[in-house]
């Protein structure tokens, strides 16, 4: 089982809509968890953190679930400029070597 | 700006030729990372350096991959021998312990054809 698992995709997704991505990890001992997003042959860069009580960031919001080990990331009210590839990413064990996921592709769609 | 720079940022080789990737993190970063992204693929953690501390070889895919870091700074990727499937994106990244929750900052890459 891979440490970090995401569903690829697409999203194809209209303008407005509200979609939600999901990512599972393997390791209960995972301390950190953070949404990176990537746009085509671009760098990735940090989305958000996401915190145990769970955080928003304008129309973005992030939940962690610890029970279940899966983070998920709510986007409201998508924008086309929201196209890209979201990235997520765990951090685990006693010093700050990542994890990332595969990575789901969202297309927002005029 | 003083962000993570990578250099070169495109590369083309031909098969057997060695190569060098560098990276100059932020000032002041401690941890440096180097990962591998293929076309359309998720990244590929090679090798982790923090502080001095001994490194995370865990990712390097093969004993052609080596990399250092010089004075906890520049840090360079070697590649022997290259082959075809090490053509990939090159991405380094570099962040500052926050508790946890410290961002890595990335570079734009190098993007590595070998023919």
């Amino acid at each position: 089982r891979k440490e970090v698992e995401q569903d690829p995709g697409p999203f194809n997704v209209p303008e407005g809509a509200t979609v939600a991505f999901n990512c599972t990890y393997s390791n209960s001992a995972s301390q950190s968890f953070f949404w990176y997003r990537q746009d085509c042959r671009k760098e990735p860069k940090l989305l958000m953190s996401v915190y145990s009580s769970g955080n928003e960031d304008g129309r973005f919001t992030a939940q962690l679930n610890r029970a279940s080990q899966y983070i998920s990331l709510l986007i409201r009210d998508s924008k086309l400029s929201d196209s890209a590839t979201y990235l997520c990413v765990v951090r685990t064990g006693g010093y700050q070597k990542v994890t990332f996921g595969t990575g789901t592709k969202l297309q927002v769609i005029p | 700006g003083a962000g993570v720079s990578q250099s070169p940022s495109n590369k083309v080789t031909e098969k057997g030729k060695d190569v060098e990737l560098r990276c100059d993190p932020i000032s002041g970063h401690t941890a440096l990372y180097w990962y591998r992204q293929s076309l359309g693929q998720g990244l590929e953690f090679l090798i982790y350096f923090q502080g001095n501390s001994a490194p995370d070889k865990s990712g390097l895919p093969s004993d052609r991959f080596s990399a250092e870091r010089t004075g906890g700074s520049v840090s360079t990727l070697t590649i022997q021998r290259t082959q075809q499937e090490d053509s990939a994106v090159y991405l380094c990244a570099s962040s500052f312990p926050s508790g946890g929750q410290e961002t890595q900052y990335f570079g734009p890459g190098t993007r590595l054809l070998v023919l």
